[in-house]
């Protein structure tokens, strides 16, 4: 059980393109999900906390208008990055949780964004 | 904010055992612990609430000291699959993690 998928696991594009990240969890409804960035041999940083049919919750320092966010059912959280540019590379993964019934969040494979 | 993990990396040979210390300045909920391997998800592998509690989990087990705002992670008896990196989330707000710098384990035979 707990199973989170991410899709795509791998995508490049051009710069000032957006790019769309889909995040579902498979066998559980997910009341909050989370995004994370995490740059070669760091730590994960946080980006934003979603909660199914309410707004994003961004984390200081990240642009929400750049980061757009969408929870709109308990399964499948999206985050599109919109105009990408290079330094907008990086692993990109999402956690999900039940939390009216456990404390754990359950991570979801990653993404990796490569902008050109 | 962000938690301090110590030591930064460890090598061991399998069968021995080590130990990896997470520290916090802020006051916290809980500790979650995570191993990842190269190019993979962070893999769960337990939480530990407040009241000092210790968890198990096959020969991983953790502690958490409250008062200290501390929480430490013992790999007993290692074997191959303990190595990745490991990584303490401690909860400073409803819900939101925090995570370490990583410690990485690798175990050799």
């Amino acid at each position: 059980g707990a199973v989170v998928s991410q899709h795509p696991s791998r995508v490049i594009c051009k710069s000032g393109t957006s790019v769309k990240i889909e995040c579902r969890s498979l066998d559980f409804q997910a009341t909050t999900m989370f995004w994370y960035r995490q740059f070669p041999k760091k730590s994960l940083m946080l980006m934003a906390t979603s909660n199914e049919g309410s707004k994003a919750t961004y984390e200081q320092g990240v642009e929400k208008d750049k980061f757009l966010i969408n929870h709109a059912s308990l399964t499948l959280s999206t985050l599109t990055v919109t105009s990408a540019h290079p330094e907008d590379s990086s692993f990109y993964i999402c956690s999900a949780s039940d939390l009216g019934n456990a404390y754990e969040q359950y991570f979801g494979p990653g993404t990796r964004l490569t902008v050109t | 904010q962000q938690p301090v993990q110590s030591p930064q990396a460890v090598i061991l040979r399998e069968g021995e055992d080590a130990v990896i210390n997470c520290s916090s300045s802020k006051a916290l909920y809980s500790v979650h612990w995570y191993r990842q391997k190269h190019g993979e998800a962070p893999v769960f592998l337990m939480i530990l609430l407040k009241g000092g509690e210790q968890k198990g989990h096959d020969k991983i087990s953790a502690s958490f000291n409250e008062k200290k705002q501390q929480s430490s992670l013992y790999l007993t008896a290692s074997q191959l699959s303990y190595s990745g990196t490991y990584f303490c989330g401690t909860e400073i707000a409803y819900y939101k993690l925090s995570f370490g710098a990583g410690t990485t384990v690798t175990v050799r035979a």
